[in-house]
């Protein structure tokens, strides 16, 4: 049972547009997400993350979306730049620390110029 | 000054054979963890260690045994490796233990086991 849902599988963005990558959950315990950013041969890394008590969350270009009733999220990359081009993963897990990191199967992102 | 480092980072072997991978932190944290990533890239945890405790230890053959000789360090053996355990093995950690999930993740650059 695949508890994050996670698509596209891949996306083709051109330099300066938006990219968005969509997921969504099952588990209504569910209370903490965040999204990791994976670049070819290296370990995932944390990008941002955001708790349901906010519906939206910006750092720099990247900003999550959240909607808790339709319980899903979405990552918005303003500005794509070539450098964004990577693997990116949804996760979802509760703070009471009951259950592990949950991953999305992951998008990869390919930004050309 | 790696922050969480892994050995070796390619690996190959014939079936049957047995393997390990080290991994170390230098962060500080209670928390490690192993995960599993397969072809098509899908990541799922395999365990979670807590200051030298196992936590977690999600649907995993035996034939896989976590070893945490200190809180820095967390290896995976293997045992009697088969073709269906090729993939790449990230080591991860992260600092509060109370809050083992919600707290960052730091991951390894992964393991790539090939099993011939």
């Amino acid at each position: 049972q695949q508890q994050v849902k996670q698509s596209p599988q891949s996306l083709i963005v051109q330099k300066g547009g938006i990219s968005i990558i969509n997921c969504a959950y099952e588990n209504t315990a569910f209370d903490y997400f965040p999204w990791y950013q994976q670049f070819p041969g290296k370990g995932p890394a944390l990008l941002i993350a955001i708790r349901p008590d906010v519906s939206e969350k910006k750092e720099g270009r990247f900003t999550i979306s959240f909607n808790k009733s339709a319980k899903q999220f979405s990552l918005h990359i303003m500005d794509s730049q070539p450098g964004d081009s990577a693997t990116y993963f949804c996760a979802a897990t509760d703070i009471s620390g009951n259950t592990p990191l949950v991953f999305g199967k992951g998008t990869r992102l390919s930004v050309i110029a | 000054d790696t922050a969480v480092s892994q050995t070796p980072k390619y690996l190959v072997t014939q079936m049957g054979n047995d393997k390990s991978i080290k991994c170390e932190q230098n962060l500080g944290h209670d928390t490690m963890y192993w995960y599993k990533q397969d072809s098509k890239k899908f990541l799922k945890i395999m365990f979670s260690y807590n200051n030298k405790e196992l936590i977690i230890n999600e649907t995993v053959p035996n034939r896989f045994s976590p070893k945490s000789p200190d809180k820095a360090h967390l290896n995976l053996h293997i045992n009697s490796l088969e073709l269906g355990d090729s993939a790449v093995y990230f080591c991860a950690s992260s600092q509060d233990p109370g809050l083992a999930y919600t707290d960052t993740q730091y991951f390894g650059p992964g393991t790539r086991l090939t099993v011939l």
